[in-house]
């Protein structure tokens, strides 16, 4: 059974709208993170985690917030979605050591 | 801050051939904690290899890369390429405060027979 989920899987969004991205883990651990993915960028980290209500910024968090509500749950936020965050988005758990992240199956967003 | 090279994009070889994929790390912290990920396609990335430990060998899935802290590299090593290798693999160093990761822009191996 899959340990960290996301949803959607893939969403097709107009430049300005808003687009919620979600992630569960049942792996039980503290820290969770997003990352997007794009060709000749590799994974580069938006926002992280790691405790239930508090988010903390990343390399990339331009343009992006996040929610941690519980320990299991973490959204990205696009408030007003854009052309540039056309990209693939991964969620990840670690434990607070952080010695393996484990991903989810990411989603596909296009901005149109 | 806490940087990661990788410098090859793209390589395609032929299977049978070996593999390597360079990595070079930057970091300010002696402790450093490195990592190969794999990520196949239509999967989601995962663990390949990691090491902490300056010189030592360390080997998964006939995948190996050895840490070296003087000349701050990481590269992973296959003696044979076979077709299911064929995926994208990211180098990652754990940063030095907190759990966070800094990867590579990743290289993406295509085996052709």
């Amino acid at each position: 059974e899959a340990a960290v989920t996301q949803s959607p899987r893939s969403k097709v969004a107009v430049t300005g709208g808003k687009v919620t991205l979600s992630c569960h883990q049942t792996n039980n651990h503290d820290y969770m993170y997003w990352y997007r993915q794009d060709t000749g960028h590799g994974l580069r980290l938006i926002h992280y985690s790691y405790v239930a209500d508090s988010t903390e910024k990343g390399d990339i968090p331009d343009g992006y917030k996040a929610s941690r509500p519980s320990q299991e749950n973490f959204s990205l936020i696009l408030e007003l979605a854009s052309l540039s965050q056309t990209a693939v988005y991964f969620c990840a758990s670690s434990d607070a050591g952080g010695d393996e992240q484990y991903f989810g199956p990411g989603t596909r967003l296009t901005v149109l | 801050g806490d940087s990661v090279t990788q410098k090859e994009g793209l390589v395609t070889l032929t299977e049978g051939l070996p593999v390597m994929l360079n990595c070079t790390y930057q970091t300010i912290y002696s402790n450093a904690f490195l990592f190969w990920y794999v990520h196949y396609l239509n999967e989601s990335p995962r663990l390949l290899l990691k090491s902490s430990t300056d010189n030592k060998r360390t080997e998964h899935q006939g995948f190996h890369a050895t840490l070296h802290k003087s000349s701050s590299s990481f590269h992973l090593q296959k003696s044979s390429a076979q077709l299911s290798d064929s995926a994208l693999y990211y180098c990652a160093l754990l940063q030095g405060t907190g759990s966070k990761l800094s990867f590579g822009k990743g290289a993406k191996l295509t085996v052709s027979p």
